[in-house]
């Protein structure tokens, strides 16, 4: 069975500095999307980003980007400059026939 | 992000009650879900629909039931609500075309049993 594995359950970060949070993910699928996304105070499920297994390129969307090791099934995120509204809960997800797998989440604290 | 909405946005209820929140969607997705959110828990899937009057269950069903007799609409049902079932719900939809195959999700509906 899929699983979602974030090792960090909190995190703080200095504005303006960088932070990687970690996801590893256990699949024997060799095509598959994850995602991130944030849940800022709002409760709100933000879509951060998404990456498709079959592409070797990390996506990057603006300060967000990710470091995708498909061999090592690792997926971090990498947020920098960080500003005081990524203040919020992180997670990471694996799509499994149309269904999320979810991580536990990462709470990250921006310092101002 | 996709137009979904939920109603009612937030809830307080007694036991014994039943409850419907509704899920609605404006961008012809295929799959919708229901999602409950507690503490120390994370999102965990209650239902999902892959089509009209096509659901399935998820990891946390007991307790809740779900119609879908169009697209866009997704009802989630509590036939007789209890204090376990006080949390957030979301509503979250998904496409099967390159582009869409992404879950979005709606806002959220706070629910409170008594």
């Amino acid at each position: 069975a899929q699983t979602v594995t974030q090792s960090q359950p909190e995190m703080s970060v200095q504005e303006a500095e960088t932070v990687t949070l970690s996801c590893t993910y256990d699949t024997s699928e060799s095509d598959y999307y994850l995602f991130w996304y944030k849940q800022p105070p709002s409760r709100q499920m933000i879509l951060v980003i998404r990456q498709e297994a079959y592409k070797q390129q990390n996506a990057t969307e603006n300060r967000f980007s990710v470091n995708f090791q498909k061999a090592a099934k690792s997926f971090s995120l990498k947020i920098s400059d960080s500003q005081l509204g990524d203040a919020a809960m992180y997670f990471c997800a694996y799509d499994s026939n149309y269904q999320l797998i979810w991580g536990a989440g990462t709470k990250l604290i921006i310092k101002p | 992000d996709a137009g979904i909405t939920q109603s009612p946005r937030h809830k307080v209820t007694e036991t014994g009650t039943p409850v419907t929140l509704r899920c609605h969607q404006t961008e012809n997705h295929r799959y919708m879900y229901w999602y409950r959110q507690d503490p120390g828990h994370g999102l965990r899937l209650i239902h999902y629909s892959y089509g009209v009057k096509d659901t399935d269950k998820g990891e946390v069903s007991d307790g809740y039931s779900v119609s879908r007799s169009k697209t866009e609409d997704f009802l989630l049902t509590l036939e007789s609500a209890t204090s376990s079932q006080t949390s957030v719900y979301f509503c979250a939809t998904r496409g099967t075309g390159t582009g869409t195959d992404t879950q979005y999700f709606g806002p959220g509906t706070r629910l409170t049993v008594l």
